[in-house]
């Protein structure tokens, strides 16, 4: 089993629709979780962290539910500019300093 | 401008010819590393760096050199390549020694061993 796994998709979406999707882990000692933004190959930018109590930012709102072990990602309205690869972080302490691992990747097509 | 460079951005090269893919970051960033990504298989760390002189393996180390011997620099190190290291590699940086919070990723460097 990976330790992030996420659905790879793609998930087609029309515009103006809400897309939601998850993010498992597998290292319950998981301290710190992202999501980032990658575009066609390009570098990842980050979107947002995912807090314990769940967080917003505009359209964007991500979860993370430790019990389960796994983080969510909702796109309400979604929008064209929405179409891209959003990858899941994961980090866990180590003494040399943190190991991140990413997800695998969900692909989201908005389409008109 | 805050930011990340590599260099080189496009590589074509033969098997087991020696090259250093250089990283440099003007943020003063202290924790840096190496990913690669491949198709299906999604990013996955190389090498990490908390601070200067101090480097640890992530999860796809075999093959690969790193050094930190200045804190803005991490170069990537190839000694002898092989077609299986044909790949996109990102150098990354976070602000603080943990790495645990946001990463600043170059643009990548695409690399194709012959």
């Amino acid at each position: 089993r990976k330790e992030v796994e996420q659905d790879p998709g793609p998930f087609n979406v029309p515009e103006g629709a809400t897309v939601a999707f998850n993010c498992t882990y597998s290292n319950s000692a998981s301290q710190s979780f992202f999501w980032y933004r990658q575009d066609c190959r390009k570098e990842p930018k980050l979107l947002m962290s995912v807090y314990s109590s769940g967080n917003e930012d505009g359209r964007f709102t991500a979860q993370l539910n430790r019990a389960s072990q796994y983080i969510s990602l909702l796109i309400r309205d979604s929008k064209l500019s929405d179409s891209a690869t959003y990858l899941c972080v994961v980090t866990a302490f180590k003494a040399a300093g943190n190991k991140l691992t990413f997800g695998g990747g969900t692909r989201v097509l908005v389409k008109p | 401008e805050a930011q990340v460079t590599q260099n080189p951005r496009y590589l074509i090269t033969v098997t087991g010819k020696k090259l250093t893919v250089t990283c440099s970051q003007n943020m003063n960033h202290e924790y840096m590393s190496w990913y690669r990504q491949d198709p299906g298989l999604g990013l996955r760390q190389i090498y990490y760096s908390m601070n200067v002189e101090v480097t640890d393996k992530g999860d796809v180390p075999e093959g690969y050199k790193v050094s930190r011997k200045e804190k803005r620099n991490f170069p990537l190190i190839l000694e002898s390549p092989s077609p299986n290291q044909t790949s996109l590699y990102f150098c990354a940086s976070s602000p603080y020694g943990t790495g645990g919070e946001t990463q600043y990723f170059g643009p990548g460097t695409r690399l194709l061993v012959l």
